[in-house]
This record gives C-alpha cells, structure tokens and sequence, in this order.
C-alpha cells in the first residue's frame, strides 16, 4: 500500500518556467509535510516543509501548497534553473502514534530544466 | 559545522556475506534513522534508534539489525545478503521529540551484491 502518491513521474520545464510537482496522502495522521532534493550519487537534502495548520509556505523560489480536505500537497519552483535539475521526493510523516517520525517517501519526480 | 557522515562510500559484497554500514549524525541530533532506496524509487524506512534502542522498526526482516552508540552514532548491519538488497543506504539524523521533525540525510552508503 503506497500511502504517498507523486506525481509526474518526469518533468521537463523551460529555463525560467514553473515547475509543479504534486503529492497526495491517505494517511490523515500525518502531520509533516517535507520535500527533498537528490542529486544522482548524493543523499537527499531537505529544501522546504509544511504542516497541515497553514495552506502554503514559501522559500525564496520555492512553494509548498497544501489541501488538507484533499490530502494533497504540491511543490512550486518559480523561475527554474538549470541547476535545478534533479529528483524531487515529498515524504510525510506524524509525530505520535505507531510509527511515529518515520518518512513515507513518493517514488520521485526527475525535473529536467532545458535552456 | 558538520552534517550526517557516513562510511563506506561504495561496497560490494557477495550473496550470503554480512555487511556493517556506519553513520555519524549531525551535530546536535540524538537520533538516526536508516532507509534503503533502491535504484529510480523513493527512500523506505528500515528502523529508527535513540538512546541506543530500537524505537521504530519498518517492513524489513530481522536480517537488518542495528545498534547506536553512546556518541550517537549508528550502525546498520545486514546478514545473508541477497541480490535485492543491492541499493543505496541512507542514514538520516534528527532531534528526539522536538517540535521539528526535520531529518537530515547522509550521502548513503551504494552496496552492491554480487
């Protein structure tokens, strides 16, 4: 039972496009809401996380949105670089409870963002 | 100010061997969590250790086993490799019961079974 799904699996975007990547969730426990950024041979790095008391958060040229009625969420990267080409993960997590801080991970979206 | 380390970088081994992989966590952070991702998928949880016990354990068998040292650090160990457990291992580290939940990521650990 896959309890994060993500989508697109690929994503091709114009240098200075948005790029969007979309997460839904079936667990209603989660609480946390993170994306990472992995590049080929590194870990993932955390780039932005929300909770599910506000509906959208933003760093810089990054934007989490967030439907709680939906269990969706997705990530916006503004003006995107080539130098953001990589794999985007969402992941979700609870904080109490079994299971309690483990990361339920997407199976990923490979951005690609062309000049 | 230094980030999660792990070690080995690479590794091969054969099937049937037993490996050991290591991580250092964060500055600061009490708490290591494992997860094996495996080539084109997303990170799965193997098991969580703070003060050197098992605190949650994912869907894996009892050949992955663990341990945490006083100093924090962890190691992952695997017995009976089978070809499937080829794939990246990550270590991430984070605060116990603090108000983030935020997990930090090491490099991994890229194990190949031959």
């Amino acid at each position: 039972q896959q309890q994060v799904k993500q989508s697109p699996q690929s994503l091709i975007v114009q240098k200075g496009g948005i790029s969007i990547i979309n997460c839904a969730y079936e667990n209603t426990a989660f609480d946390y809401f993170p994306w990472y950024q992995q590049f080929p041979g590194k870990g993932p790095a955390l780039l932005i996380a929300i909770r599910p008391d506000v509906s959208e958060k933003k760093e810089g040229r990054f934007t989490i949105s967030f439907n709680k009625s939906a269990k969706q969420f997705s990530l916006h990267i503004m003006d995107s670089q080539p130098g953001d080409s990589a794999t985007y993960f969402c992941a979700a997590s609870k904080g109490s409870g079994a299971g309690s801080y483990q990361l339920t991970f997407g199976k990923g979206t490979k951005l690609s963002v062309i000049p | 100010d230094a980030g999660v380390t792990q070690s080995p970088t690479h590794l091969i081994k054969t099937r049937g061997q037993q490996v050991t992989l290591r991580c250092s966590p964060k500055s600061g952070h009490d708490t290591v969590s494992w997860y094996q991702q495996a080539l084109g998928q997303g990170p799965q949880f193997i098991f969580q250790y703070y003060e050197e016990e098992e605190r949650q354990r994912g869907n894996f068998p009892d050949r992955f086993s663990g341990h945490q040292f006083p100093n924090y650090s962890s190691e992952l160990n695997v017995n009976a490799l089978l070809l499937g457990d080829s794939a990246l291992y990550l270590c991430a580290s984070s605060l116990w019961g603090g108000s983030s939940y935020e997990q930090y990521f090491g490099p991994g650990t890229r194990l190949t079974v031959t």
